[in-house]
């Protein structure tokens, strides 16, 4: 599987917005790059992905590089619920069994009121 | 979004015994469920796939003997964690694939089940 590099952790304030970086230099040009977020004692919970263009949700954006070797996720307005665990994931373009997620360590976010 | 749920949040057991975890898709059918152990302070570990009406894919390193899974129908796996240790110990999740509009894929996991062995 392609590897995924996140910063071990990030701290921001409420209401500012976040950027929480991924470097994915090994990125093939089938894998789609997912995010998704773990609150503690709770399952991961999704919260976007994208190919090659940036994408917008309710919850966040996702900036992709034009070289798709790194992308951005960005928290418009931090809450303090938005503290948790942030792992960017490369998924292969296949389905099956081949959706299976491989987690990194991914970033733990600190929100301070 | 659509809803996995696990049961039972959290148990505790006896070193020896054998604990089921079931994992439940509430309203949509999943062929395809993934089973995910997590320790304290670590990242989610691939466990197994779970195929419904065949036998699951487990991954380097996990036995099956010990961690039986069961995709009977649908809409709900089972984990049976065989012959409990303390290390067994962990937060295991569940999840499964869902197709979504426009042919997009999401995983949706459940809540998570705290196993303790004592």
């Amino acid at each position: 599987d392609a590897k995924t590099t996140q910063p071990n952790s990030m701290e921001s304030n409420e209401e500012e917005p976040v950027h929480l970086p991924c470097n994915h230099s090994t990125i093939s040009g089938t894998d789609y790059i997912h995010w998704y977020r773990q609150l503690p004692s709770q399952g991961p919970e999704y919260v976007i992905h994208g190919l090659t263009s940036n994408v917008n949700n309710r919850m966040a954006s996702l900036a992709i590089a034009e070289d798709r070797k790194s992308s951005t996720l960005i928290l418009h307005r931090a809450t303090l619920r938005d503290a948790a665990v942030y792992y960017c994931i490369l998924r292969q373009n296949s389905g099956g069994s081949n959706y299976k997620l491989t987690f990194g360590k991914g970033t733990l976010l600190t929100v301070n009121p | 979004g659509a809803v996995v749920s696990q049961h039972p949040s959290r148990v505790i057991c006896k070193s020896g015994t054998s604990v089921k975890i079931e994992c439940r898709s509430l309203d949509f059918q999943a062929t395809t469920m993934f089973w995910y152990r997590q320790f304290p302070k670590q990242s989610l570990m691939l466990m197994a796939t779970s195929n419904e009406g065949s036998k699951a894919t487990y991954e380097q390193g996990v036995e099956k003997d010990k961690f039986l899974i069961n995709h009977a129908s649908l809409t709900l796996s089972t984990l049976t964690v065989t012959s409990a240790h303390p290390e067994d110990s962990s937060f295991y999740i569940c999840s499964a694939r869902v197709i979504t509009g426009k042919g997009n894929t999401e995983a949706f996991f459940g809540q998570g089940t705290r196993l303790t062995v004592v």
